[in-house]
C-alpha cells in the first residue's frame, strides 16, 4: 500500500523566514499530489495540487510545491512565512485511478512567530 | 456553488452511549463521500467511503459503522461507544471531474467519558 510520509512534525519560524515542509511518498506508478491546509479553528483547505505538467505548481498565498519523480517527493515551499501561515500542513497522494482514495500524511504543524 | 455541513461541530458522549454523526452536501449530485478521523500527529485516517446510495466501504475495522441513505447524505455511527472513539471526525466530498480533490466539512469533535 502507499504511503506518504511528513517528517518534519512541527516547525517553527519568525516571520519572513524561508518555508520547505517536505513529503515523500511511496508509489511507483503515476500520482496526484496534494498539500492541505487547516487553520485554527477551520476546516481543511485545499492549498495546491498536481496532475501533471509543469512539476512547479503555484497555489494560493503565496505558496509552491515541486514534484521530483526520481526522488518521489513533493515539497512545499514558501519565501517568505508570515503569523498568518501558522497551521498544520497536510500532504496527500493519490495514485493514478479515480476509484483511488487519498492517502494523507501525518502532517506539519507550522508556527510562524511574529 | 458546492457546500458540505457537519453536525453536531462537538459532542460529548458516555462511553457505551450510541452515536449518529451527519453529513450533508448541497449543489452536487452522486459525489464519492468519505469519513476521516483526525488524530494528533497521525494525521487523516479514512474510515469510510460511499461511491452512491447504500454502498459503503470500510478501511479500518472498528466500533464504528456509515450508512448513505440518500445521495447527499452520509452517517457516521456506532451503538456503544468506546473512549477510543474520542477524535476529531471529518467529512469530504470528491469534486465530479475533480481527479481525486477533496472538500472537508467543518469537523466534529467527540469526547467518550
Amino acid at each position: 500500500a502507499q504511503s506518504v510520509s511528513q517528517h518534519n512534525h512541527h516547525v517553527i519560524l519568525s516571520e519572513a523566514a524561508s518555508l520547505e515542509l517536505g513529503c515523500n511518498y511511496s508509489y511507483g506508478g503515476t500520482v496526484n499530489l496534494f498539500w492541505y491546509v487547516q487553520y485554527p479553528g477551520q476546516h481543511l483547505q485545499l492549498l495546491l495540487k498536481y496532475f501533471s505538467g509543469d512539476p512547479l505548481v503555484k497555489g494560493i498565498k503565496g505558496f509552491e510545491a515541486e514534484f521530483i519523480k526520481s526522488k518521489f517527493s513533493f515539497n512545499l515551499r514558501k519565501p517568505s512565512v508570515q503569523w498568518s501561515d501558522t497551521a498544520e500542513y497536510f500532504c496527500a497522494v493519490l495514485p493514478g485511478g479515480s476509484a483511488r482514495q487519498l492517502t494523507f500524511g501525518s502532517g506539519t504543524q507550522l508556527t510562524v512567530l511574529p | 456553488s458546492q457546500t458540505i455541513h457537519q453536525w453536531p461541530a462537538t459532542l460529548v458522549q458516555p462511553v457505551g452511549s450510541p452515536l449518529s454523526l451527519e453529513c450533508t452536501v448541497e449543489g452536487t449530485s452522486n459525489p464519492n463521500l468519505y469519513w476521516y478521523r483526525q488524530a494528533a500527529g497521525r494525521g487523516l485516517q479514512l474510515l469510510f467511503y460511499s461511491v452512491g446510495i447504500g454502498q459503503i466501504s470500510s478501511e479500518v475495522p472498528q466500533n464504528l459503522s456509515a450508512s448513505r441513505p440518500q445521495d447527499r447524505q452520509f452517517i457516521l455511527s456506532s451503538k456503544k461507544l468506546l473512549l477510543s472513539d474520542s477524535g476529531f471526525y471529518l467529512c469530504a466530498w470528491r469534486g465530479a471531474g475533480g481527479r481525486g480533490e477533496l472538500f472537508f466539512g467543518e469537523g466534529s469533535r467527540l469526547t467518550v467519558l
